[in-house]
């Protein structure tokens, strides 16, 4: 049973385009939810994250919206530019030491 | 400060030989953890440990052992590899938010991923 489930699987944006990518999950226990950028080659990093307590989280071109009621949260990166092609990852985990559940990623190409 | 730092980048073993994919963290992080990268599939949990001499299962453990002497290292074991362990696998460190009693898998700091090939 995949907790999260993210998509589209890939993405192509224009550049200055806004990429949206989307994440749900059903465990609500989850309270932790951070997203991760994976360049070819290199390990994941984080990129932004959030709690539930707050719907919007914004760091320079990149958003997170979240939705509690629907379990749901995305994505935005507005302007997008070539150097934001990457894969991307949400993942969720618990309070405790539980470890962070991911999504199967999204592959974003910006082309110019 | 070299951060989490894995070996070997790449290896190719035959069907059915051993081998130990190493991890080490400077960061005195009190959490590891191993994942694998396949395409379509996301990174799925393999083992973590959330102090030496604690490990604990993930969601794919079969065919791979660990074990957590030191806060630093977590090596990964294939005891006897198999094709289906073809794989990119990271290593994973991680330190508490602080803002949240008892966790201590949120803020991850990957390695850059040791390449598997099993002929």
């Amino acid at each position: 049973q995949q907790q999260v489930k993210q998509s589209p699987q890939s993405l192509i944006v224009q550049k200055g385009g806004i990429s949206i990518i989307n994440c749900a999950y059903e465990n609500t226990a989850f309270d932790y939810f951070p997203w991760y950028q994976q360049f070819p080659g290199k390990g994941p990093a984080l990129l932004i994250a959030i709690r539930p307590d707050v719907s919007e989280k914004k760091e320079g071109r990149f958003t997170i919206s979240f939705n509690k009621s629907a379990k749901q949260f995305s994505l935005h990166i507005m302007d997008s530019q070539p150097g934001d092609s990457a894969t991307y990852f949400c993942a969720a985990s618990t309070a405790g030491n539980t470890p962070l559940v991911f999504g199967k990623g999204t592959r974003l190409s910006v082309i110019a | 400060n070299a951060g989490v730092t894995q070996t070997p980048k790449f290896q190719v073993l035959k069907t059915g030989q051993s081998m130990t994919l190493q991890c080490a963290q400077d960061m005195n992080h009190e959490y590891m953890s191993w994942y694998r990268q396949d395409p379509g599939m996301g990174l799925r949990l393999i083992h973590y440990s959330v102090g030496a001499g604690i490990t604990d299962q993930g969601e794919v453990p079969n065919g791979y052992n660990v074990s957590r002497s030191t806060t630093e290292d977590f090596p990964l074991r294939l005891l006897s590899a198999a094709p289906s362990q073809t794989s990119v696998y990271f290593c994973a460190s991680s330190y508490d938010l602080g803002d949240r009693r008892g966790s201590g898998a949120n803020v991850l700091t990957f390695g850059a991923g040791s390449r598997l090939t099993v002929l």
